[in-house]
């Protein structure tokens, strides 16, 4: 059983760019999150997908995208970067979209420096 | 909204010491909470939960206790030791269960 893989692991970019960052779910789990973890501080839920679809949405504006794929697999594309959007990157996997009742399983994140 | 807030660090220990990590929420109807461990180099790993009032989450000789009347899930572990040395994230789930959200991160560490 694999874990959650994410890629790249670092990432710098210039500000205005896009950027699209990279995760492979556990197997076996259907359901993806993404964090934003900022130097120091906890992570910040961005979205999450279930079955290819949007299935929540914290505090974060519509640059930040997402795509979930048939075997599960998320990508979250950030456009327009800001200085601020430097941060660690997490994504998380679960066996179903009810947190409580199941458990996620975090990547290692991506890196992201925006200069 | 909800949130988390947690005392900060770091808290620095000897082995075999006490700890104790508070941690209090604010949060609409029922929430889970979760406390989560980060070790260097690693991923969050889920460390325990409890889900109701009153219930005990446990794990690797860590407990917290979901107190509801006072708004607490304080973590303690009763000998800690080197390989504890990490960042401890107190976090809580919305009503829907699919979302977290977590305190800023108390980092523990403990000298031999």
């Amino acid at each position: 059983e694999t874990g959650v893989t994410q890629s790249p692991t670092h990432l710098i970019k210039t500000r205005g760019q896009q950027v699209t960052l990279r995760c492979s779910s556990q197997s076996g789990h259907n359901t993806v999150s993404w964090y934003q973890q900022a130097l120091g501080q906890g992570p910040q839920f961005i979205f999450q997908y279930y079955r290819e679809e949007e299935n929540g949405r914290g505090n974060f504006p519509p640059r930040f995208s997402g795509l979930q794929f048939p075997n599960y697999s998320s990508e979250l594309n950030v456009n327009a970067l800001e200085l601020d959007d430097s941060a660690l990157y997490l994504c998380a996997s679960s066996r179903g979209t009810e947190i409580y009742k199941t458990e996620a399983f975090f990547g290692q994140g991506t890196r992201l420096t925006v200069v | 909204g909800n949130s988390v807030t947690q005392m900060e660090g770091p808290v620095t220990l000897s082995e075999e010491a006490f700890l104790t990590i508070n941690c209090t929420y604010t949060a609409t109807g029922y929430p889970s909470l979760f406390w989560y461990v980060q070790y260097p180099g690693e991923g969050l790993q889920l460390l325990l939960k409890a889900t109701k009032a009153d219930d005990k989450g446990s794990n690797k000789g860590f407990e917290a206790t979901y107190r509801k009347e006072t708004t607490s899930f304080h973590l303690e572990k009763g000998s800690v030791q080197v390989s504890d040395s990490a960042v401890y994230f107190c976090a809580l789930s919305n009503n829907a269960g699919n979302m977290l959200t977590f305190g800023g991160g108390t980092r523990l560490m403990v000298k031999p």
